[in-house]
């Protein structure tokens, strides 16, 4: 059974730019969560979205946007980078919303670093 | 809202020495609670588990964590380490459709 896929997995952008990145769940999985991860932060909640529904975004500002596709494939969006995006983001996907099982299968994450 | 704190920041120590992680939860009722880890240039993964039953779990690689619900802890062991289990762990737990997670310790198993 494939795990979740993310593209890219590396990708350099400059202030400004804006980036999509993408994931792709497990075959079955419903439900997808985006998480930051920085050295300073750690793990920080992005979004979670559960039959193209978002269940819950978390405290990040409004250039942070996501979408979710009828075959569960998620994409990220971040516009108008700034230096402190450079970050890990990992896509999680689970049967059911994480509120439940809690039990989330990470993909290697997309490392975005923006100079 | 139920969040977690991670109390060891960086934990180094030698091969069959024993491990333990402390994990505390912010307040009691149902709750679950989740370790997860990751190694060097890996994906997380969920190391163990738990839900309700049996407070001491079992988990994978060795692994076990014991809640304790007077304590509001839900620490992890292993009684004796090895090289490959350098990695960075993760406590979590459930709230309001997301994970939760502390702030994570990362463990360096010298050889």
């Amino acid at each position: 059974k494939a795990g979740v896929t993310q593209t890219p997995r590396y990708l350099i952008k400059t202030r400004g730019q804006q980036v999509t990145l993408s994931c792709s769940p497990i075959s079955g999985h419903r439900s997808v969560s985006w998480y930051q991860q920085t050295p300073g932060q750690g793990l920080q909640f992005l979004f979670e979205y559960f039959s193209e529904t978002q269940r819950n975004k978390g405290n990040f500002p409004g250039r942070f946007s996501g979408r979710q596709f009828s075959n569960s494939r998620s994409e990220m969006n971040v516009s108008t980078l700034e230096l402190g995006d450079s970050a890990l983001y990992l896509c999680a996907s689970s049967l059911h919303p994480s509120k439940r099982t809690g039990e989330l299968f990470f993909g290697e994450g997309s490392r975005l670093t923006v100079l | 809202a139920q969040s977690v704190s991670q109390h060891n920041h960086h934990v180094i120590l030698s091969e069959a020495a024993s491990l333990e992680l402390g994990c505390n939860y912010s307040y009691g009722g149902t709750v679950n609670l989740f370790w997860y880890v990751q190694y060097p240039g890996q994906h997380l993964q969920l190391l163990l588990k738990y839900f309700s039953g049996d407070p001491l779990v079992k988990g994978i690689k060795g692994f076990e964590a014991e809640f304790i619900k007077s304590k509001f802890s839900f620490n992890l062991r292993k009684p004796s380490v090895q090289w490959s289990d350098t990695a960075e762990y993760f406590c979590a737990v459930p709230n309001d459709y997301k994970l939760s997670f502390g702030a994570g310790t990362t463990v360096t198993v010298r050889a």
